[in-house]
Protein backbone atom coordinates (compact mmCIF):
# COMPACT_ATOMS: atom_id res chain seq x y z
CA UNK A 1 0.00 0.00 0.00
CA UNK A 2 1.07 3.71 -0.58
CA UNK A 3 2.88 5.44 2.54
CA UNK A 4 4.48 8.55 2.47
CA UNK A 5 6.13 8.82 6.16
CA UNK A 6 7.85 13.01 7.05
CA UNK A 7 10.17 13.19 9.68
CA UNK A 8 12.40 16.13 10.80
CA UNK A 9 10.15 18.72 12.14
CA UNK A 10 10.44 20.02 15.34
CA UNK A 11 11.78 23.90 17.01
CA UNK A 12 13.61 26.24 16.01
CA UNK A 13 14.40 29.92 16.07
CA UNK A 14 13.68 32.46 13.60
CA UNK A 15 16.26 32.59 10.90
CA UNK A 16 17.30 29.26 11.24
CA UNK A 17 17.21 26.41 9.23
CA UNK A 18 15.17 23.10 9.03
CA UNK A 19 14.84 20.03 6.25
CA UNK A 20 12.27 17.56 6.10
CA UNK A 21 12.09 14.50 4.70
CA UNK A 22 9.51 12.04 3.23
CA UNK A 23 9.78 9.05 2.89
CA UNK A 24 8.00 6.99 -0.19
CA UNK A 25 7.14 3.25 -0.52
CA UNK A 26 4.35 0.94 -2.49
CA UNK A 27 4.22 2.81 -5.61
CA UNK A 28 7.31 3.21 -7.92
CA UNK A 29 8.61 6.70 -6.54
CA UNK A 30 10.41 8.14 -9.38
CA UNK A 31 7.47 8.48 -11.41
CA UNK A 32 5.06 10.83 -9.46
CA UNK A 33 5.48 14.46 -8.97
CA UNK A 34 5.39 15.50 -5.11
CA UNK A 35 4.05 18.10 -3.37
CA UNK A 36 4.64 19.90 0.30
CA UNK A 37 1.82 20.91 1.81
CA UNK A 38 1.12 22.33 4.76
CA UNK A 39 -1.39 23.76 7.65
CA UNK A 40 -0.96 26.48 10.48
CA UNK A 41 -2.56 25.63 13.62
CA UNK A 42 -6.20 25.80 13.71
CA UNK A 43 -6.04 27.13 10.00
CA UNK A 44 -6.67 25.49 6.46
CA UNK A 45 -4.47 24.04 3.79
CA UNK A 46 -1.46 26.49 2.01
CA UNK A 47 0.05 24.54 -0.81
CA UNK A 48 4.10 25.12 -0.78
CA UNK A 49 5.90 23.82 -3.25
CA UNK A 50 5.59 20.90 -6.36
CA UNK A 51 8.79 18.85 -7.88
CA UNK A 52 8.18 17.18 -10.93
CA UNK A 53 8.76 13.49 -11.34
CA UNK A 54 12.44 13.57 -12.82
CA UNK A 55 13.04 16.47 -10.04
CA UNK A 56 13.87 18.90 -12.88
CA UNK A 57 10.99 21.47 -12.36
CA UNK A 58 9.77 22.92 -9.29
CA UNK A 59 7.62 25.65 -8.40
CA UNK A 60 7.06 27.45 -4.91
CA UNK A 61 4.31 29.55 -3.35
CA UNK A 62 4.76 33.38 -3.48
CA UNK A 63 5.28 33.08 0.42
CA UNK A 64 7.97 30.82 0.87
CA UNK A 65 9.97 31.56 -2.65
CA UNK A 66 13.61 32.24 -2.06
CA UNK A 67 13.50 31.01 1.08
CA UNK A 68 12.50 27.02 0.72
CA UNK A 69 14.01 25.06 -1.58
CA UNK A 70 12.29 21.09 -2.53
CA UNK A 71 14.37 18.28 -3.38
CA UNK A 72 14.24 14.89 -4.42
CA UNK A 73 16.65 11.58 -4.67
CA UNK A 74 14.71 9.10 -6.87
CA UNK A 75 17.23 6.57 -5.51
CA UNK A 76 16.26 6.53 -1.94
CA UNK A 77 12.80 7.52 -3.13
CA UNK A 78 12.71 10.62 -0.66
CA UNK A 79 11.46 14.00 -0.88
CA UNK A 80 12.89 17.07 1.05
CA UNK A 81 11.94 20.57 1.80
CA UNK A 82 14.91 22.53 2.76
CA UNK A 83 13.38 25.57 4.77
CA UNK A 84 16.01 28.48 5.18
CA UNK A 85 15.25 32.22 6.88
CA UNK A 86 12.54 30.50 8.81
CA UNK A 87 9.88 32.89 10.54
CA UNK A 88 7.24 32.85 12.55
CA UNK A 89 4.31 32.50 10.30
CA UNK A 90 6.00 29.41 8.91
CA UNK A 91 4.96 27.05 11.87
CA UNK A 92 2.21 24.84 10.28
CA UNK A 93 2.17 20.32 10.43
CA UNK A 94 4.15 20.45 7.03
CA UNK A 95 2.59 17.32 5.26
CA UNK A 96 4.09 15.74 2.08
CA UNK A 97 1.86 14.77 -0.90
CA UNK A 98 1.86 12.78 -3.90
CA UNK A 99 0.43 13.80 -7.35
CA UNK A 100 -0.53 11.79 -10.31
CA UNK A 101 2.02 9.62 -12.51
CA UNK A 102 2.42 11.78 -15.06
CA UNK A 103 5.76 14.06 -16.01
CA UNK A 104 3.68 17.49 -15.63
CA UNK A 105 2.44 17.50 -12.16
CA UNK A 106 -1.69 17.45 -12.31
CA UNK A 107 -1.84 19.61 -9.19
CA UNK A 108 -3.99 17.43 -6.75
CA UNK A 109 -3.30 14.76 -4.42
CA UNK A 110 -4.73 10.59 -3.86
CA UNK A 111 -2.12 10.15 -1.10
CA UNK A 112 -0.63 12.60 1.53
CA UNK A 113 1.61 11.46 4.77
CA UNK A 114 0.82 12.04 8.13
CA UNK A 115 2.57 15.30 8.54
CA UNK A 116 5.59 16.80 10.33
CA UNK A 117 5.24 19.70 12.53
CA UNK A 118 7.58 22.76 12.30
CA UNK A 119 7.29 25.15 15.34
CA UNK A 120 9.76 28.64 14.72
CA UNK A 121 9.44 30.58 18.23
CA UNK A 122 12.20 32.29 19.90
CA UNK B 1 -3.89 33.32 -7.63
CA UNK B 2 -7.40 31.79 -7.60
CA UNK B 3 -9.48 32.16 -5.03
CA UNK B 4 -11.39 29.41 -3.49
CA UNK B 5 -14.71 30.68 -1.36
CA UNK B 6 -16.30 27.69 1.13
CA UNK B 7 -19.76 27.86 2.84
CA UNK B 8 -20.89 27.72 5.10
CA UNK B 9 -17.57 27.50 7.71
CA UNK B 10 -19.30 25.25 9.95
CA UNK B 11 -22.28 23.07 9.51
CA UNK B 12 -24.62 21.67 12.17
CA UNK B 13 -26.37 18.13 11.79
CA UNK B 14 -27.35 14.84 12.41
CA UNK B 15 -26.99 11.37 11.59
CA UNK B 16 -28.63 10.24 8.13
CA UNK B 17 -29.11 13.72 7.18
CA UNK B 18 -28.37 15.21 3.47
CA UNK B 19 -25.59 17.29 4.11
CA UNK B 20 -24.52 19.97 1.04
CA UNK B 21 -21.10 22.25 0.87
CA UNK B 22 -21.08 24.80 -1.65
CA UNK B 23 -17.34 26.09 -2.98
CA UNK B 24 -17.22 28.78 -5.17
CA UNK B 25 -13.81 29.93 -7.24
CA UNK B 26 -12.51 32.97 -8.38
CA UNK B 27 -12.39 32.28 -12.28
CA UNK B 28 -13.74 29.95 -13.95
CA UNK B 29 -12.03 26.81 -13.50
CA UNK B 30 -13.72 24.07 -15.93
CA UNK B 31 -13.98 20.62 -13.53
CA UNK B 32 -10.70 20.71 -12.28
CA UNK B 33 -11.70 20.37 -8.67
CA UNK B 34 -11.19 18.26 -6.02
CA UNK B 35 -12.67 17.80 -2.63
CA UNK B 36 -10.76 15.99 0.84
CA UNK B 37 -12.03 15.00 4.23
CA UNK B 38 -9.86 15.53 7.11
CA UNK B 39 -10.79 14.75 10.54
CA UNK B 40 -8.49 16.26 14.04
CA UNK B 41 -5.14 15.15 13.69
CA UNK B 42 -4.81 13.51 10.78
CA UNK B 43 -3.61 13.88 7.29
CA UNK B 44 -6.15 15.24 4.55
CA UNK B 45 -7.84 12.45 2.47
CA UNK B 46 -9.17 12.64 -1.21
CA UNK B 47 -12.87 11.59 -1.44
CA UNK B 48 -13.95 13.81 -5.22
CA UNK B 49 -10.93 14.67 -8.06
CA UNK B 50 -12.57 16.14 -11.17
CA UNK B 51 -15.65 17.79 -9.86
CA UNK B 52 -17.36 14.65 -9.49
CA UNK B 53 -15.33 11.56 -9.91
CA UNK B 54 -15.26 9.25 -6.80
CA UNK B 55 -12.34 8.27 -5.26
CA UNK B 56 -11.78 4.42 -5.17
CA UNK B 57 -12.36 3.27 -1.80
CA UNK B 58 -14.95 6.37 -0.80
CA UNK B 59 -18.24 5.57 -0.01
CA UNK B 60 -20.76 6.17 -2.45
CA UNK B 61 -22.50 8.56 -0.14
CA UNK B 62 -20.34 11.01 -1.17
CA UNK B 63 -20.79 12.88 -4.31
CA UNK B 64 -19.50 15.94 -6.20
CA UNK B 65 -20.86 18.19 -9.20
CA UNK B 66 -20.55 21.41 -10.42
CA UNK B 67 -18.58 23.04 -13.37
CA UNK B 68 -17.15 26.61 -13.86
CA UNK B 69 -17.27 28.54 -10.66
CA UNK B 70 -19.93 27.29 -8.72
CA UNK B 71 -19.33 23.93 -7.17
CA UNK B 72 -21.10 20.56 -4.63
CA UNK B 73 -19.95 18.08 -2.31
CA UNK B 74 -22.82 16.50 -1.09
CA UNK B 75 -23.02 13.38 1.93
CA UNK B 76 -26.36 11.51 1.11
CA UNK B 77 -27.05 9.88 4.41
CA UNK B 78 -24.62 11.32 7.25
CA UNK B 79 -22.87 8.94 9.22
CA UNK B 80 -21.04 9.35 12.83
CA UNK B 81 -17.66 8.92 10.97
CA UNK B 82 -18.70 11.66 8.48
CA UNK B 83 -17.96 14.37 11.21
CA UNK B 84 -15.12 15.72 9.81
CA UNK B 85 -13.75 19.20 8.26
CA UNK B 86 -14.16 18.84 3.93
CA UNK B 87 -12.17 21.49 1.95
CA UNK B 88 -11.90 22.20 -1.57
CA UNK B 89 -9.22 22.58 -4.04
CA UNK B 90 -8.87 23.87 -7.73
CA UNK B 91 -6.06 22.37 -9.93
CA UNK B 92 -6.82 24.99 -12.86
CA UNK B 93 -3.92 26.97 -12.61
CA UNK B 94 -0.90 27.04 -10.66
CA UNK B 95 -0.82 27.82 -7.47
CA UNK B 96 -2.99 24.97 -6.85
CA UNK B 97 -5.46 26.94 -3.93
CA UNK B 98 -7.93 25.94 -0.87
CA UNK B 99 -11.45 26.52 0.16
CA UNK B 100 -11.03 27.65 3.91
CA UNK B 101 -13.08 24.65 4.63
CA UNK B 102 -16.45 23.19 6.19
CA UNK B 103 -16.47 21.77 10.11
CA UNK B 104 -19.37 19.15 9.99
CA UNK B 105 -20.51 18.83 13.58
CA UNK B 106 -22.98 16.78 15.15
CA UNK B 107 -26.47 18.62 15.79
Amino acid sequence: QVQLVESGGGVVQPGRSLRLSCVGSGFTFSNFGMHWVRQAPGKGLEWVAVIWSDGNHKYYADSVKDRFTILRDNSKNTLYLQMDSLRVEDTAVYYCARDRPTLVPDLWFDYWGQGTLVTVSS
Amino acid sequence: DIQMTQSPSTLSASVGDRVTITCRASQSISSWLAWYQQKPGKAPNLLIYKASSLESGVPSRFSGSGSGTEFTLTISGLQPDDFASYYCQQYNRSPPTFGGGTKVEIK
